[in-house]
């Protein structure tokens, strides 16, 4: 059983950057890709991008290139994703995914195990 | 980007009822959809992958179907431990978009 465990709450000001973690277990770390989901206090989701733990591929979504970096260290297990030049906007909880599949292939990224959560406040 | 739209928004109904959830695509997402539940102060759930695959340890009252641009989502005979919020998420092409949700409460 795969389980991902994510570091806890954080505070920042705007225009401060934050680093959330994901450290997984129960399967091989290389075998599969993390993506990172966030949810806006009493909205939906929205995708944010997608790592390869195995070659350290990523992809982001338009929205946030330029201001998000998805990293993994292999030695850990760990995936990690840092969101710079914090707004208002970015108050919400942060979730890593694990995307079962291989990556950059149609319909693959889904995403079958998810971290508990790290929410992250934008404040002054 | 591919808009993906829930209806109904809420759903209210009792247990042992059957329910459909539906979500459309603003364009063809082949049979890349996917369906989520979540509940309160937790991480969503995979229920259904690629429109129609149950995912292991789901019941078997939950099933999907559909294919293009309209899908759906049924769960039959309603548990206690259905109420939640159910999210529909296309796997077709980047970025990879979440409908709005559909919040399934008691009736």
């Amino acid at each position: 059983q795969v389980q991902l465990l994510q570091s806890g709450a954080e505070v920042r000001k705007p225009g401060a950057s934050v680093k959330v973690s994901c450290k997984a277990s129960g399967d091989t770390f290389t075998s599969f890709g993390i993506s990172w989901v966030r949810q806006a206090p009493g909205q939906g989701l929205e995708w944010m991008g997608w790592i390869s733990a195995y070659n350290q591929n990523t992809h982001y979504a338009q929205k946030f290139q330029g201001r998000v970096t998805m990293t993994t260290d292999t030695s850990t297990s760990t995936a990690y994703m840092e969101l710079r030049n914090l707004r208002s906007d970015d108050t919400a909880i942060y979730f890593c995914a694990r995307v079962p599949g291989p990556l950059g292939i149609t319909g693959t990224v889904y995403f079958d195990f998810w971290g508990q959560g790290t929410l992250v406040t934008v404040s002054s | 980007d591919i808009q993906l739209t829930q209806s109904p928004s809420s759903l209210s109904a009792s247990v042992g009822d059957r329910v459909t959830i539906t979500c459309r695509a603003s364009q063809s997402s082949d049979i890349y959809l996917n369906w989520y539940q979540q509940k309160q102060g937790k991480a969503p759930r995979l229920l259904i992958y690629a429109a129609s695959n149950l995912q292991s340890g789901v019941p078997s009252r939950f099933s999907g179907s559909g294919a293009g641009t309209d899908f759906t989502l049924t769960i039959t005979s309603l548990q206690p431990e259905d109420f939640a919020i159910y999210y529909c998420q296309q796997s077709y092409s980047p970025p990879y978009t979440f409908g709005q949700g559909t919040k399934l409460e008691i009736k």
